[in-house]
């Protein structure tokens, strides 16, 4: 499809865990964001690229989050030794180069930390 | 810093009948304001955007925004609801720089038959 496609899109691990989750942007979209959404809040910032540069990650909550950009396409979000507070829905957006663009997002990894 | 806030956490409205979901943002700048619409287990949905051309915005399915600088308001309405427009609408502000998306709390829209 032509939109921002996240995997999976429902992740289940053990506290202590570490988890992977995926973003392919639109195809030719410069930049990428991370965002975090706790059940009934609105998303916040996490992090944000521009092709592999990573500009901005001040939104990680801690050292136990990664998120990278290889080759200025495909995003990974990381978290080690997951915690409880880990539990959230992760959303990426991807946008056209151009401030004034808007951000498209993709449908989410709900991640539940047992 | 740039925020929005959203003035009711829920509003409930019959079908056919307006909707308003009220905004107000804080900027120290000509800001870009959006509004989202986000359905159940779903990503979020670009309904329109405001960055400093018309101030009254037409946006997909009917909805409209007007930006009121001396109100400091960017409120959603939309003239009759549908029953498919149940969902939270989020209002978001951009940051300065490389433009993060801010976000309001949500209002949850309840669209009764």
């Amino acid at each position: 499809g032509a939109g921002v496609s996240q995997s999976p899109r429902y992740k289940v691990a053990k506290r202590g865990q570490d988890v992977a989750l995926r973003c392919d942007p639109i195809s030719g979209h410069v930049s990428l964001f991370w965002y975090q959404q706790a059940l009934g809040q609105g998303p916040e910032f996490l992090t944000y690229f521009q092709n592999e540069a990573q500009l901005d990650k001040s939104g990680l909550p801690s050292d136990r989050f990664f998120a990278e950009r290889p080759e200025g396409s495909v995003s990974t979000l990381k978290i080690q030794r997951t915690q409880q507070e880990d539990s959230a829905v992760y959303l990426c957006a991807s946008r056209r180069q151009g401030s004034n663009q808007p951000q498209h997002f993709g449908d989410g990894t709900r991640l539940s930390i047992l | 810093a740039q925020s929005v806030t959203q003035l009711d956490s829920h509003v409930s409205v019959s079908e056919g009948t307006p909707v308003l979901l009220r905004c107000n943002y804080s900027s120290s700048y000509s800001p870009s304001l959006f509004w989202y619409v986000q359905h159940p287990n779903k990503g979020l949905q670009l309904l329109l955007k405001y960055t400093s051309a018309a101030t009254l915005v037409k946006g997909i399915n009917g909805f409209e925004a007007e930006f009121k600088k001396s109100e400091t308001s960017f409120h959603l309405t939309k003239p009759s609801a549908h029953m498919s427009d149940a969902a939270e609408y989020f209002c978001v502000v951009s940051d300065t720089g490389f433009q993060k998306l801010v976000f309001g709390t949500g209002t949850r829209l309840l669209v009764s038959p």
